[in-house]
């Protein structure tokens, strides 16, 4: 089965920039899109990266996302980061065998 | 403005039975696969099951399958999720989503939730 594994937490200062990776096992992390969802406490998730990289409209341009095919990992970066950003992050992708599969959530804390 | 609202959570004892709704409004419902994704207290998200627009794709978690059954009615523009032989492990926050295109892929907008507690 396809599982994908995430930092149990982060965390950075005001204006910092912070990297969350997921790190995929049992297949390759490029075969299928990779989404990353943003919770915060009490609020539904928020989609800021789909497809690999691509921005929603309304997501600042502070969230970009990659893919390494080398290493098997997905990685999301938030730039000059802000108190609001505080939130759990999760990444995402499909596949035919494993269906839905999310990470198991990063916990991002603004210093 | 693309809107998607749950209902139907409760309070329901183990053994027993709820469906959830999801209303879809403010794009064209039939093109898109759906998904429930949940999220249960001190856990993460957790992919539930999704169907595609004319319902020849439907796929579950195994943590579901057998017990719970996704179904659409594109003419309502309505998603809904029938769980059956519920246990206490299913409470959480079920969440409607709608995928980004027509094949199972990823979530671009998310319902707020509706809470299910199995006590």
């Amino acid at each position: 089965n396809f599982m994908l594994t995430q930092p149990h937490s982060v965390s950075g200062s005001p204006g910092q920039t912070v990297t969350i990776s997921c790190t995929g096992s049992g297949g390759s992390i490029a075969s299928t899109y990779v989404q990353w969802y943003q919770q915060r406490p009490g609020s539904a998730p928020v989609t800021v990266i789909f497809e690999d990289h691509q921005r929603p409209s309304g997501v600042p341009g502070r969230f970009s996302a990659s893919i390494a095919r080398s290493s098997n990992t997905a990685s999301l970066t938030i730039s000059g980061l802000q108190a609001e950003d505080e939130a759990d992050y999760y990444c995402q992708s499909y596949h035919d065998i494993s269906h839905g599969v999310f990470g198991g959530g990063t916990k991002l804390t603004v210093l | 403005e693309v809107q998607l609202a749950e209902s139907g959570g409760g309070l329901v004892q183990p053994g027993m039975s709820l469906r959830l709704s999801c209303a879809a409004s403010g794009f064209p419902f039939d093109d898109y696969v759906m998904h429930w994704v949940r999220r249960a207290p001190g856990k993460g998200l957790e992919w539930v099951a999704c169907i595609n627009w004319n319902s020849d794709i439907i796929a579950y978690a195994s943590s579901v399958e057998g017990r719970f059954t996704i179904s659409r009615d594109n003419a309502k523009n309505s998603l809904y999720l029938r769980m059956d032989s519920l246990r206490t492990d299913d409470s959480a926050v079920y969440y409607c989503a709608k995928d980004i295109r027509g094949f199972p892929n990823g979530v671009d907008v998310w319902g707020q939730g509706t809470t299910v507690t199995v006590s």
